[in-house]
């Protein structure tokens, strides 16, 4: 049973366009909600992260929208990069467990 | 190290064979997990030690899978009598604790090729 559902699985934007990953969970006992980036041959690293205590978290182009009622998480990447491009999963934890979504494999076109 | 390390980076071994992952996690975090990436898959959970209390082996596909954890530090992933749906790419993570809005760390991961 997936804890937290992740789409799209994969993403293609053009260099300069807005990047959108939806993420949504069921367990209301989830209070911290990291997405982490990984790059090919190497390990997820964290990105940015929300509590549920906010509605949303920007730091520099990476912005994470938080919809507690609606059950629902997402990430935003303004002005997108090549350099962006990677793997994207989002995650749901609470004290001992990390619940990650399926990933989404993000492509910026030059 | 200042990172999580997990050795091989990369593993082939023939099928039937026994196989031994190593995850060294950052010095002082008490919480360990193993997770398995497969090609254009998530990341999905196979054990958390956390301490000294029992480890979550929920995750754990199959008994030919286990994992210990030394001295509350090193821990080995053995896969018995490998299959070819076990090649994958295996993460270990590591965090300081089991609080919320803790980072987990991740290693670069052992490849796992069965043939």
């Amino acid at each position: 049973q997936q804890q937290v559902k992740q789409s799209p699985q994969s993403l293609i934007v053009q260099k300069g366009g807005i990047s959108i990953i939806n993420c949504a969970y069921e367990n209301t006992a989830f209070d911290y909600f990291p997405w982490y980036q990984q790059f090919p041959g190497k390990g997820p690293a964290l990105l940015i992260a929300i509590r549920p205590d906010v509605s949303e978290k920007k730091e520099g182009r990476f912005t994470i929208s938080f919809n507690k009622s609606a059950k629902q998480f997402s990430l935003h990447i303004m002005d997108s990069q090549p350099g962006d491009s990677a793997t994207y999963f989002c995650a749901a934890s609470r004290p001992g467990q990390f619940y990650f979504g399926t990933g989404t494999s993000l492509t910026v076109i030059p | 190290g200042a990172g999580v390390s997990q050795s091989p980076s990369n593993k082939v071994t023939e099928k039937g064979k026994d196989v031994e992952l190593r995850c060294d996690p950052i010095s002082g975090h008490t919480a360990l997990y193993w997770y398995r990436q497969s090609l254009g898959q998530g990341l999905e959970f196979l054990i958390y030690f956390q301490g000294n209390s029992a480890p979550d082996k929920s995750g754990l596909p199959s008994d030919r899978f286990s994992a210990e954890r030394t001295g509350g530090s090193v821990s080995t992933l053995t896969i018995q009598r490998t299959q070819q749906e076990d090649s994958a790419v295996y993460l270990c993570a590591s965090s300081s604790n089991t609080g919320g809005d803790t980072e987990a760390f991740f290693g670069q991961g052992t490849r796992l090729t069965v043939v």
